[in-house]
């Protein structure tokens, strides 16, 4: 079956730190890749996505970009801030619509 | 648009007790979904719906029951609480018709625990 394999957190950086939260997935065809952004006490947003190989996806400094040779959908922040801090999701959703979520990513940004 | 929302947002159970967790959406959405969220496991479907009077499972759906009798609301049933289904229940929605890159909707989640 499908499956997104995310980095284990939880993540700690200092405020203007970079930011690579990895993830590499499994799936037969050609799937969408999102990134999610779940906020404290809050729902899971959209925070980017990208529907084919090569297209770069990117919201708020954050990017990401679709490697389908590596299987990869790495997200990326040059410089991080406090409101940063946040569990982060990637997941794919198939051409049959269904969707897998990795396990999730929690990142503390400290000032 | 209010967008997707869910109620309760909290919820105390006891074993064996049974409840219906609300979802709805004013978006118009074909597709609806319910996920319940656990330290360390991600999201997990537990049913899914891609319109009215269609509905269908997910990767967890024993313990629940869903229907669709409209397009804007997509209710979960607890049958009978167990301290297992202690979780936090995410409903979403998005637009159907094949596209695989709509984005989910989610509503602010339910927080169950079954003593």
């Amino acid at each position: 079956g499908n499956s997104v394999t995310q980095m284990e957190g939880p993540v700690t950086l200092s405020e203007e730190a970079f930011l690579t939260i990895n993830c590499t997935y499994t799936a037969t065809g050609y799937p969408s890749l999102f990134w999610y952004v779940q906020y404290p006490g809050e729902g899971l947003q959209l925070l980017l996505k990208a529907t084919k190989a090569d297209d770069k996806g990117s919201n708020k400094g954050f990017e990401a970009t679709y490697r389908k040779e590596t299987t990869s959908f790495h997200l990326e922040k040059g410089s991080v801030q406090v409101s940063d801090s946040a569990v982060y999701f990637c997941a794919l959703m198939t051409n049959a619509g269904k969707s897998t979520f990795g396990d999730g990513t929690t990142l503390t940004v400290k000032p | 648009n209010a967008g997707v929302t869910q109620t309760p947002k909290f919820q105390v159970l006891k074993t064996g007790q049974s409840m219906t967790l609300q979802c709805a959406q004013d978006m118009n959405h074909e597709y609806m979904s319910w996920y319940r969220q656990d330290p360390g496991m991600g999201l997990r479907l537990i049913h899914y719906s891609v319109g009215a009077g269609i509905t269908d499972q997910g990767e967890v759906p024993n313990g629940y029951n869903v229907s669709r009798s409209t397009t804007e609301d997509f209710p979960l049933r607890l049958l009978s609480a167990a301290p297992s289904q202690t979780s936090v229940y995410f409903c979403a929605s998005r637009l159907e018709g094949g596209r695989s890159y709509n984005e989910q909707f989610f509503g602010p989640g339910t927080r169950l625990t079954v003593l």
